[in-house]
């Protein structure tokens, strides 16, 4: 069945980057695209963008233009997101979703990745 | 950017209980709009997409309608494992917005 295997939680200073990974299995990959999703702790979610991973195209929401880059690796079937200028309210549990290109809707979701700011 | 607006943010209810959460839009979506289920430390689940399809598993209890700005989740008969904190999300725009959540909790 489809998979989305994310990397683990990872600890960050302030400015520092931080780049996820999140590795799908059971699907053709390049038939979807590859959603970002975070969660701050206590809060709502969050769409920070997608990709499409048969072209490369990518879309971000205008809160992370400029800070973020999203790329995928075929020959893996894996997603990468990286997040730069890491801030602290950058804490978040950060999810990757397979997502239809037509309906738009997320079906198959990583675990999460904890990612924790901090000095 | 297209704003979701989902109410209430948070409902009591018994099992058993007809529950409906809404969901509305600050511009017409069509019917580009999905729900999710999330529980505490999991990832999201998605139950309904294009406003009214099931998702494969989902059970009948759950149904969505609406279209253009408003938009309804409807969870008949609860269940213990309903409990849970749901979203609405748009895929009209290219860039997806989710609305703010609305927990259900046991009355």
């Amino acid at each position: 069945q489809a998979q989305l295997v994310q990397s683990g939680g990872e600890v960050k200073k302030p400015g520092a980057s931080v780049k996820v990974s999140c590795r799908a299995s059971g699907y053709a990959f390049t038939s979807f695209l590859i959603s970002w999703v975070r969660q701050a702790p206590g809060q709502g979610l969050e769409w920070m963008g997608w990709i499409s991973s048969y072209k490369g195209t990518t879309n971000n929401a205008q809160k992370f233009q400029g800070r973020v880059t999203m790329t995928t690796d075929t020959s893996t079937s894996t997603a990468y997101m990286e997040l730069r200028s890491l801030r602290s309210d950058d804490t978040a549990v950060y999810y990757c979703a397979r997502a239809g290109a037509v309906a738009g809707h997320m079906d198959v979701w990583g675990k999460g990745t904890t990612v924790t700011v901090s000095s | 950017d297209i704003q979701m607006t989902q109410s209430p943010s948070s409902l009591s209810a018994s099992v058993g209980d007809r529950v409906t959460i809404t969901c509305r839009a600050s511009q017409s979506i069509s019917s580009y709009l999905n729900w999710y289920q999330q529980k505490p430390g999991k990832a999201p689940k998605n139950l309904i997409y294009a406003a009214s399809t099931l998702q494969s598993g989902v059970p009948s209890r759950f149904s969505g309608s609406g279209s253009g700005t408003d938009f309804t989740l409807t969870i008949t008969s609860l269940q213990p494992e309903d409990f849970a904190t749901y979203y609405c999300q748009q895929s009209y725009s290219i860039l997806y917005t989710f609305g703010q959540g609305t927990k259900l909790e046991i009355k």
